[in-house]
């Protein structure tokens, strides 16, 4: 595609309820991304890929956040038992190669309101 | 640890007037990478202007130029003859590595036309 989609745009959910999260990143870009933003806060790391490596999952916040990339392409994260803290605009983000002096090309994000 | 500090919440400029955004970081490796990224209301983070550590030579795009202070850990962004379209929110970021591009806690710009 032209840019990177993620879908849904907005999201509301009930406390004790699992989510899905789904990025399709630009095609061709081996590594891909995820950020959360809190309100008024910077962009929180959650989870890298990069091609076939094992991903870099250092920023998830809990065991509830897991999140999968198939075919090195679309990727999806998931929040199990959402709580309300984790009401966030959760943005995907993807890159040519991975390399450090790449820019990412961010998806609009989808913002998750947990009731 | 790599940190990424903006010290300015909120920013507002006139229209055709100047402003700088100012950005310190902390970090241990000697080559990185520096970034402003931009977000407008649509939420879709754009990249603004990259500056290489090694690279003593400030980076320039057009209208956004950046005053890159090695030794200080200092990147503060200049905006030149701003517009009403340059206001958004503008997070500074770091990376020395390809696992991760550490954000600043962002800088609201509101242009007063």
């Amino acid at each position: 595609g032209a840019g990177v989609s993620q879908s849904p745009s907005n999201k509301v959910t009930e406390k004790g309820k699992d989510v899905e999260l789904r990025c399709d990143p630009i095609s061709g870009h081996t590594a891909l991304y995820w950020y959360r933003q809190s309100l008024g806060q910077g962009l929180e790391f959650l989870i890298y890929f990069q091609g076939n490596s094992a991903p870099d999952k250092s920023g998830l916040p809990s065991d509830r956040f897991s999140a999968e990339r198939t075919g090195g392409s679309v990727s999806t994260l998931t929040i199990q038992r959402t709580q309300q803290e984790d009401s966030a605009v959760y943005l995907c983000a993807s890159s040519l190669s991975g390399l450090a002096s790449e820019k990412l090309f961010f998806g609009s994000g989808t913002q998750l309101s947990v009731l | 640890a790599q940190t990424v500090t903006q010290s300015q919440p909120e920013m507002s400029v006139q229209e055709a007037e100047t402003v700088t955004l100012s950005c310190t970081y902390d970090t241990s490796e000697s080559d990185y990478y520096l970034f402003w990224y931009k977000q407008p209301p649509s939420r879709q983070m754009i990249l603004v202007i990259r500056q290489e550590a090694y690279k003593q030579q400030n980076a320039t795009e057009n209208r956004f130029s950046v005053n890159f202070q090695k030794a200080a850990k200092s990147f503060s962004l200049k905006i030149s003859d701003s517009q009403l379209g340059d206001a958004a929110m503008y997070f500074c970021a770091h990376k020395t590595g390809a696992n991760n591009l550490f954000f600043g806690t962002g800088t609201r710009l509101t242009v007063i036309p």
